[in-house]
């Protein structure tokens, strides 16, 4: 089973208008991050937004918010006002276990959305 | 916050032969580093994990005599493709979790091309 869905292959916005990318995720550990990056062609990856799996609100950074619905195990990322520079791939991506003693385990990532965004 | 410098960005080779990149932290002690392969519009998948002075642990399917990962330094953590062939031509990053909070930070890549 794939621990991150990212369902929607290509998405399509106008310029100026908001936009949701969907990502749920599958986890049997009560710890775990949730994370946006964002990849333009270029292949730079891109942090955008963080979420932990014990945080009660949800994460906003500038323009991008992360809808995180626990029980329904989705975390999707939202973006405000699009912009041309927004085009891009975006990929959800999951930490398992927690960050103790400064180890991490590796991202988990989803396929990816290709966003687009229309003058 | 962490800076990974990734070299080369661009490499292209011929078949047979063999290419290294490199992964250095510039402002942290990388004790983990991890690994990526990405084909052409696909996700990122882990191929091995380099931990400072042990042997690198590889995902399943991933050949550890022809990717091999050397992390002899605290700063530098290198991936050497033996042999390479055309199949190997992708997209290669590096990430180590990012001292400085929670995440994680990203070489640049390099893309490789062998011919």
């Amino acid at each position: 089973a794939q621990k991150i869905t990212q369902t929607q292959p290509g998405m399509f916005v106008q310029e100026k208008e908001a936009v949701t990318l969907d990502c749920t995720y599958d986890t049997s550990d009560p710890s775990y991050g949730l994370f946006w990056y964002k990849q333009p062609s270029s292949g730079e990856m891109i942090f955008l937004i963080y979420q932990g799996s014990y945080d009660q609100q949800n994460a906003t950074e500038g323009r991008y918010s992360l809808n995180f619905q626990k029980a329904r195990k989705s975390a999707n990322l939202v973006i405000s006002a699009s912009q041309l520079g927004d085009s891009a791939m975006y990929f959800c991506a999951m930490r398992e276990g927690g960050t103790y003693g400064g180890s991490q385990g590796n991202l988990i990532f989803g396929k990816g959305t290709k966003l687009s965004v229309k003058p | 916050g962490a800076v990974v410098s990734q070299h080369p960005s661009r490499v292209i080779c011929k078949s047979g032969t063999s290419v290294k990149i490199e992964c250095r932290s510039l402002d942290f002690q990388a004790t983990t580093m991890f690994w990526y392969r990405q084909f052409p519009k696909q996700s990122l998948m882990l191929m091995a994990t380099s931990n400072e002075g042990s042997k690198a642990t590889y995902e399943q399917g991933v050949e550890k005599d022809k990717f091999l990962i050397n992390h002899a330094s605290l700063t530098l953590s290198t991936l050497t493709v033996a042999s390479a062939h055309p199949e190997d031509s992708s997209f290669y990053i590096c990430s180590a979790p990012d001292p400085f909070n929670y995440g994680y930070t990203f070489g640049s890549g390099t893309r490789l091309t062998v011919v």
